[in-house]
């Protein structure tokens, strides 16, 4: 399959722990974002990677958020310090291209469960 | 301060029939929209767009109409289908904004009757 991965697909975690989430894009994908969605609500834009580079990190909640995509392809999320309101879906996307009208391809999401 | 709203948390429709799916937005610098369907556990997957220089995108079953003075978009799925039993995410960005995050509605869940 060539679709987004994401891993781990579950991950409870104790509060004060810190996780690293981990994003496998569609291979030769440019751009790369990742969201948050909580129950109920729609995906929340958390950053963006165009190759290497984070142009955007402007949804990201709080400095215990970090994000990165060095060699342009993988990216992983980190999450420092869990707090409970943490508990959400991670979802991963990657498109094609930097445009706006390329469709972004999303990964089955990390459910993390901050106990 | 919501700017792309589903105000339907859920709709049922028979199968055969049509399903209306609305969407609201209040940003007035969107100019491309989109319509995802997500089934649980996995992740959402891409159904229909429209940029605002078009007022319908048709593809198969599925057509999107676009009102821009009104702010509002639905999606119509015709004839709906068992299989079609999912949540329905409209999401919207600007075209030429650098950035391309998609901003996303709350969702609604259609459930198609057998």
């Amino acid at each position: 399959g060539a679709g987004v991965s994401q891993s781990p697909r579950y991950k409870v975690a104790k509060r004060g722990q810190d996780v690293a989430l981990r994003c496998d894009p569609i291979s030769g994908h440019v751009s790369l974002f990742w969201y948050q969605q909580a129950l109920g609500q729609g995906p929340e834009f958390l950053t963006y990677f165009q190759n290497e580079a984070q142009l955007d990190k402007s949804g990201l909640p709080s400095d215990r958020f970090f994000a990165e995509r060095p060699e342009g392809s993988v990216s992983t999320l980190k999450i420092q310090r869990t707090q409970q309101e943490d508990s959400a879906v991670y979802l991963c996307a990657s498109s094609p291209q930097d445009r706006a009208t390329d469709t972004q391809y999303f990964g089955p999401g990390t459910r993390l469960t901050v106990l | 301060d919501q700017q792309v709203k589903q105000n339907s948390p859920s709709l049922s429709v028979q199968e055969g029939r049509i399903s209306i799916l609305n969407c609201d937005y209040t940003n007035s610098m969107f100019d491309y929209f989109l319509w995802y369907k997500k089934y649980p556990a996995e992740g959402p997957t891409f159904l229909i767009s429209i940029s605002s220089i078009k007022d319908k995108n048709e593809d198969g079953r599925f057509t999107v109409f676009l009102n821009k003075s009104a702010k509002h978009l639905s999606l119509h799925i015709v004839p709906s289908q068992p299989g079609d039993s999912a949540v329905y995410f409209c999401a919207a960005t600007p075209l030429f904004s650098g950035t391309y995050k998609y901003i996303f509605g709350t969702g609604t869940r259609l459930k198609v009757l057998a």
